[in-house]
């Protein structure tokens, strides 16, 4: 199947554990994302990646860091995880043209609650 | 700052009425417009995506409409069906900033059969 996958669907952890999302897409697309679905089912972008470079970096806590590896991975390693951080985080890829993208394709999501 | 509005908040038909839902954006400089579809506890569906010099895409019973300059998009479904029940999110991208999508709250539809 030709999809975004991310992994682990939940993820159920103590304040101050650091833990990481894996996302994976076989779609030959050049760049990756990762959204928050905060509780209010608002959708806000926190990175972007073309290409393995770090495009969009949208004011998030350095706790969080994403990483490529190649175009088709894109990890997301959250440090000291706080209350405040849970939510649904949600990978996504496009093929995009110098800043414009083509559609997107969105994983299923990963619904981390800190306790 | 680019903002997506989306109009109403929630929306109870019965089955097998049309509806529309309603997006609104204050830039109109933009890529795109995509029309997603998330059900409870699930991921984002994409079920439209209109390029800036587009006017219009359909999909079976959905058909999106973009009116670029007045920062407007409608999302019409014909024949609703209690199967259409969901979250329908409209998101923008906004040629200022490239590689991201900015998304409106989302309009939550229920379909009573």
């Amino acid at each position: 199947d030709t999809a975004v996958s991310q992994t682990p669907k939940y993820l159920v952890t103590q304040m101050g554990n650091d833990k990481s999302i894996k996302c994976e897409q076989n779609l030959g697309h050049d760049t990756m994302y990762w959204y928050k679905q905060d509780s209010k089912k608002f959708l806000k972008i926190m990175f972007s990646y073309n290409n393995k470079e770090l495009i969009i970096n949208e004011t998030v806590p350095n706790r969080f860091s994403p990483k490529s590896p190649d175009k088709a991975h894109l990890n997301l390693h959250i440090n000291s995880l706080e209350l405040g951080d849970s939510a649904v985080y949600f990978c996504a890829s496009s093929l995009s043209d110098r800043g414009r993208d083509y559609g997107y394709t969105f994983g299923s999501g990963t619904r981390l609650t800190v306790v | 700052k680019q903002e997506v509005t989306q109009i109403p908040a929630a929306l109870s038909v019965p089955e097998g009425e049309n509806l529309v839902l309603n997006c609104s954006f204050t830039d109109s400089a933009i890529y795109n417009l995509q029309w997603f579809r998330q059900d409870p506890g699930k991921g984002l569906t994409s079920l439209l995506l209109i390029q800036s010099s587009q006017r219009e895409q359909t999909s079976g019973r959905l058909n999106a409409s973009l009116d670029k300059s007045s920062g407007r998009s409608t999302l019409y479904i014909a024949a609703s069906q209690p199967g259409d029940s969901a979250t329908y999110l409209c998101a923008v991208s906004p040629m200022e900033y490239g590689n991201k999508l900015v998304f409106g709250a989302g309009t939550i539809l229920r379909v009573k059969s």
